[in-house]
């Protein structure tokens, strides 16, 4: 299966501490997209990428958020000094640029941050 | 936040009854997707309406886009309890930010 795959699946640190997500897109795809995902909401739009290109981000997201995708391929996204509140589910999807087209969803990173 | 709303929030119905869950945006959308979320799961695309008034059909589940593409519906005939998860619509602003609903947490009773 060439889906979407998120490194790791699981993630516990403590308040203060930095953490990195890996993204692995479907390689066709040249959009990439980060959301995040509380319990019993949907999945809350972060930021995307058209190739190494990132064209738009939440105006919602602190800058304690930043996500590269240097080579067009793989994507990282880093929360620096996090907070409890950014316990969630983060997921990243792909898609073709092709005008609407659907986004494939990857199985997430889970952060718990105590 | 949010600009896509979606009612009832939660459902409960027994097997063989039938489910309808609403989509509101504030905004004249050019398209909407649907996504499917299992209990555990990540969303998963299952149609994509662009047109006014559009209706589409996949086995028993129906769609249908609003004449002033601001409404959406998915409606789901005799459920099975194959159809438990959280329905989300999703919809393009401002570029290709796609927003999604609070979805419809659908539970079926055996």
């Amino acid at each position: 299966d060439t889906g979407v795959s998120q490194d790791p699946r699981h993630k516990i640190t403590k308040r203060g501490q930095n953490v990195t997500f890996r993204c692995d897109p479907i390689s066709e795809h040249n959009r990439l997209y980060w959301y995040r995902q509380t319990l019993g909401q949907g999945p809350e739009f972060l930021t995307y990428f058209q190739n190494e290109a990132q064209l738009e981000k939440s105006r919602l997201l602190s800058d304690r958020f930043s996500a590269e995708r240097p080579k067009g391929s793989f994507s990282t996204l880093e929360i620096q000094r996090t907070e409890q509140g950014d316990s969630a589910m983060y997921l990243c999807a792909s898609s073709f640029s092709s005008y609407n087209s659907p986004l494939h969803f990857g199985n997430g990173t889970r952060l718990t941050v105590t | 936040g949010q600009q896509v709303m979606q009612i009832p929030q939660y459902q409960h119905v027994q097997e063989g009854e039938d489910f309808t869950t609403y989509c509101n945006s504030s905004t004249t959308l050019s398209n909407i997707q649907w996504y499917k979320q299992r209990p555990g799961g990540h969303p998963v695309f299952l149609i994509q309406l662009v047109k006014s008034g559009e209706v589409k059909k996949q086995k028993r589940l129906t769609f249908q886009f609003g004449e002033a593409k601001k409404n959406s519906s998915l409606h789901i005939t005799a459920t099975q309890t194959t159809d438990v998860g959280t329905y989300f619509c999703a919809g393009p602003y401002t570029g290709n930010q796609f927003y999604f609903g609070t979805g419809t947490s659908l539970t079926v009773i055996p």
